[in-house]
């Protein structure tokens, strides 16, 4: 059963735009609401997290926006450089174990 | 400081054999959780350890794959025997019990090739 759908599964960004990557959840209980981000040949490492109880956090470039109604979270790439080029996901941990979204590729064009 | 480290890289094998993949969590890291990853199934969660006990294993596939921790640096991921289907790739991560974001730290992941 997945708990967390991510969209849009591909995304194709000129350089300096805005990249926004959503993720619905089912479930309330998160303790906590990450992204990461994963280059080709490495594994996934942590980018961003939101607590739930934080509508917005922001790193540099890059922003969680968290709507616990509408129960999405979603991240946004300001001023999308080619260095951006991966592959995002979004993630639920939840009792000690994390379960993933399916992966946004963002492929930054320069 | 090392991360969490793997072995082999890369493996091919052939249909039938025994394949053991390897992993050196971060020290101190108490927690830790084998994935594998495929284009069609994203990133599963196969089996998670707590203090080396097995507390989740309810992502592994079949009774081909067996996983161990025999003691608090290392962990085995066993496939007997192997079935093309297995082709994936599979990573390593251990975390700390302290984190506040539960954040994984993952290995670079070992891409298994079944022919």
């Amino acid at each position: 059963q997945q708990q967390v759908k991510q969209s849009p599964q591909s995304l194709i960004v000129q350089k300096g735009g805005i990249s926004i990557i959503n993720c619905a959840y089912e479930n309330t209980a998160f303790d906590y609401f990450p992204w990461y981000q994963q280059f080709p040949g490495k594994g996934p490492a942590l980018l961003i997290a939101i607590r739930p109880d934080v509508s917005e956090k922001k790193e540099g470039r890059f922003t969680i926006s968290f709507n616990k109604s509408a129960k999405q979270f979603s991240l946004h790439i300001m001023d999308s450089q080619p260095g951006d080029s991966a592959t995002y996901f979004c993630a639920a941990p939840r009792a000690g174990k994390s379960t993933f979204g399916d992966g946004t590729t963002l492929t930054v064009k320069p | 400081d090392a991360g969490v480290i793997q072995s082999p890289r890369h493996e091919v094998t052939e249909m039938g054999q025994e394949v053991t993949l390897r992993c050196k969590p971060i020290s101190g890291h108490n927690s830790l959780f084998w994935y594998r990853q495929t284009m069609m199934r994203g990133l599963e969660l196969l089996i998670y350890f707590n203090n080396n006990v097995p507390i989740d294993d309810s992502g592994m596939p079949e009774d081909r794959f067996s996983a161990k921790m025999p003691n608090a640096s290392f962990s085995t991921l066993k496939i007997q025997p192997s079935e093309p289907r297995d082709s994936a790739v599979y990573f390593c991560a251990s975390r700390t019990s302290g984190s506040i974001t539960g954040e994984l730290f993952f290995g670079e992941g070992s891409r298994l090739t079944v022919l």
